[in-house]
């Protein structure tokens, strides 16, 4: 079964802190997503990459950066978590071309305190 | 203006009924349709794609696609509880296999 797995399913840091989100993904997509979502403002893209080592900021990069230095493996970094941070985060990813749709990880669910 | 659009609800059913779930988007070349599903507290999941012009089924599930009036719609024949959700509507807007996200519309389905 293919799968975006993301390390954390319920994160809780403090204000100030550096955050890792790590994703991985087994199905060799080129694109890899990071978006957070929170109620009412549906899903808001922060960052995405469509090859190792190049990332594109989305609509919302303030406060955040990425790194893809392998294919399989996209992380979002909080340089300093703040509170308006809290939020739930969902990994996705994708081939670069054709007809096909995104695969989502279970999601972190991150509080800043 | 927003691209792709959909009724934030909820849509409120009683079970066994059939529920109809709407959604509207501005690019004319769009190609690619999704429907994804998403539980409270969990990640969408992708339940229906759609290319071409029509109906598409699976199961309880079929997506009509209009590109001439630029909208794409999700049926669920025989609603169950087990439904309820917000259901995200995501369309390929431009070039490359990017999608764009509608809100969601919350469906509600009443034993």
């Amino acid at each position: 079964d293919v799968k975006v797995t993301q390390s954390s399913r319920y994160l809780v840091k403090r204000t100030g802190e550096k955050v890792f989100l790590e994703c991985v993904q087994d199905m060799d997509h080129e694109n890899m997503f990071w978006y957070r979502q929170d109620p009412g403002l549906g899903l808001r893209l922060i960052y995405f990459s469509y090859d190792v080592k190049m990332k594109e900021k989305g609509d919302i990069p303030e406060g955040y950066s990425v790194s893809r230095e392998k294919k399989e493996r996209f992380s979002l970094i909080l340089e300093s978590a703040s509170t308006n941070q809290t939020s739930m985060y969902l990994c996705a990813s994708s081939f670069r071309t054709g007809p096909y749709g995104y695969t989502f990880g279970s999601g972190t669910r991150l509080t800043v305190v | 203006q927003k691209e792709v659009e959909q009724n934030s609800g909820p849509l409120s059913v009683p079970e066994g009924a059939i529920a109809s779930l709407n959604c509207t988007y501005s690019d004319r070349v769009s190609q690619s349709f999704f429907w994804y599903r998403q539980y409270s507290g969990k990640s969408p999941e992708l339940i229906m794609s759609i290319y071409s012009n029509g109906d598409k089924e699976d199961g309880r599930f079929t997506a009509q696609l209009n590109k001439a009036s630029q909208y794409v719609s999700l049926l669920i024949r025989d609603s169950q509880p087990s439904d309820s959700a917000t259901y995200l509507c995501a369309v390929n807007l431009g070039a490359g296999n990017m999608l764009t996200f509608g809100g969601g519309t919350r469906l509600m389905v009443k034993p």
